[in-house]
């Protein structure tokens, strides 16, 4: 079946600009998740969803950055007032069932933003 | 702040030869540790998860093993080959409130020499 998928694949923008980023999971997937690697920085976890609900969003760097899911499937992670530093590859990625650190993640090929 | 780190940052090795690399991380409140490969222009894709204190897992070449209790474990890929190079991350949870969230290590860059 299809993999996670996530657009857009790049994006450019103007700082001071909103940005939204789309991740769309594997079908059945309860458990989404949100990371992001700047540059010569490791994976850094951002926030997970159980169903449409976020249990965890302490890895949002601030109040610019928020994220929603609907319908238990389709997620957006919404950057407002884009910063320089925003700039990094988000990826995406989903697990079956409720999140657990028992199930592996599927990933997706990332949205990769440059801030101007 | 979670600590997992990763060594050595990078790795040349000629096809055939064996290699592995060290992740570190807490040694308290541990749950879980994921291995992944990060290949470049494609995403991350999971190779083991390891739970018990004491795992070895093994995918074809590649093996690994877990110490919960000094806080590390040792991936092993036996008889390398060029398709073998890409970016290996580990990844620790702590369980409790943390319960669906992985902090990862910088990884280790594995290039393979035909």
């Amino acid at each position: 079946g299809a993999g996670v998928s996530q657009s857009p694949s790049n994006k450019v923008t103007e700082k001071g600009k909103d940005v939204e980023l789309r991740c769309d999971p594997i079908s059945g997937h309860t458990a989404l998740y949100w990371y992001r690697q700047s540059l010569g920085q490791g994976l850094e976890f951002l926030i997970y969803f159980q169903g449409n609900s976020a249990p965890d969003k302490s890895g949002l760097p601030s109040d610019r950055f928020s994220a929603e899911r609907t319908g238990g499937s389709v997620s957006t992670l919404t950057i407002q007032r884009t910063q320089q530093e925003d700039s990094a590859v988000y990826l995406c990625a989903s697990s079956l069932d409720t999140p657990s650190p028992l199930h592996e993640q599927f990933f997706g090929p990332g949205t990769r933003l440059t801030v101007l | 702040i979670l600590n997992v780190e990763q060594s050595p940052q990078s790795l040349h090795v000629q096809e055939g030869d064996s290699t592995n690399f060290t992740c570190s991380f807490p040694s308290s409140n541990f749950y879980a540790l994921h291995w992944y490969r990060w290949e470049t222009a494609k995403s991350p894709e999971a190779l083991f998860v390891m739970t018990l204190n004491g795992d070895e897992k093994k995918k074809g070449r590649i093996s690994a093993t877990l110490n919960t209790k000094e806080g590390y474990s040792y991936l092993y890929i036996k008889g390398s080959q060029p398709e073998d190079s890409a970016t290996y991350l580990c990844a620790f949870n702590a369980g409790g409130t943390s319960y669906g969230k992985l902090t990862f290590g910088q990884g280790t860059i594995l290039t393979v020499h035909p």
